[in-house]
């Protein structure tokens, strides 16, 4: 069965600033990967994701992700942050063939001005 | 449009009501699922449909009841609830189930609580 770990629970960070939300997994066949995105009171926004090729993405928002395959991580980056983007995100695992997405603890970015 | 629409968006009920949950798309998906997140915790799946019928139970108990009545619909029936079911209900629906990486999308969720 996969399992997903996000590293952080809570990321503090200044506006502006650049921020990077870690995410690693494991499973034991071939996965897809996701970051969703929820603000407070809020449902789950799909941010990005990742099924196969350029091993980088673009979601909405200014986001990014890079899979690392040899590193079995899919971390969450943006160059410069927004008070806006204070929120919870969750990064998920999708096994191929599969249909239950197993999410991660979760981490709170906390955008400070 | 990647639009899952639930309602009610809030819900309070006792320990004896009975009452339901529902949700709907029309993106012509045909997995649907239920999910449950506690106050601080990530989505837990509870109930997956695929195609009208039930293709996964995470051994919810009874007194959460799903139903597919249709492509597009899917209910939730709730019975002799506890307090500690007290919990955000996602409803989330994608394509034909994990045959191609599909995106699973979210409603907003409905919050409810068991008095």
């Amino acid at each position: 069965a996969q399992s997903v770990t996000q590293l952080d629970s809570q990321v503090p960070v200044f506006e502006e600033a650049p921020v990077e939300l870690r995410c690693n997994y494991s499973s034991s066949v071939s996965v897809y990967l996701f970051w969703y995105v929820q603000y407070p009171n809020q449902g789950l926004q799909l941010l990005l994701k990742y099924l196969s090729g350029s091993t980088l993405v673009k979601g909405i928002n200014g986001f990014e992700a890079e899979f690392n395959k040899s590193q079995t991580s899919f971390h969450l980056r943006k160059p410069s942050v927004h008070i806006s983007d204070t929120a919870e995100y969750f990064c998920a695992v999708l096994e191929r063939y599969g249909n239950k997405l197993v999410f991660g603890a979760g981490t709170i970015l906390r955008v400070k001005s | 449009d990647t639009e899952v629409t639930q309602t009610p968006k809030h819900l309070v009920m006792g320990m004896t009501n009975k009452k339901s949950l529902k949700c709907e798309q029309h993106m012509g998906h045909r997995a649907m699922y239920w999910y449950k997140q506690k106050a601080k915790k990530p989505p837990e799946l509870m109930f997956v449909y695929s195609y009208e019928k039930l293709s996964i139970n995470e051994s919810v108990p009874s007194r959460f009841s799903p139903e597919c009545p249709n492509s597009s619909l899917l209910n939730l029936h709730l019975h002799a609830l506890q307090p500690e079911d007290s919990a955000l209900y996602l409803c989330a629906s994608s394509q034909e189930k994990g045959l191609s990486g599909n995106t699973i999308y979210f409603g907003e969720g409905s919050w409810l609580t068991v008095v």
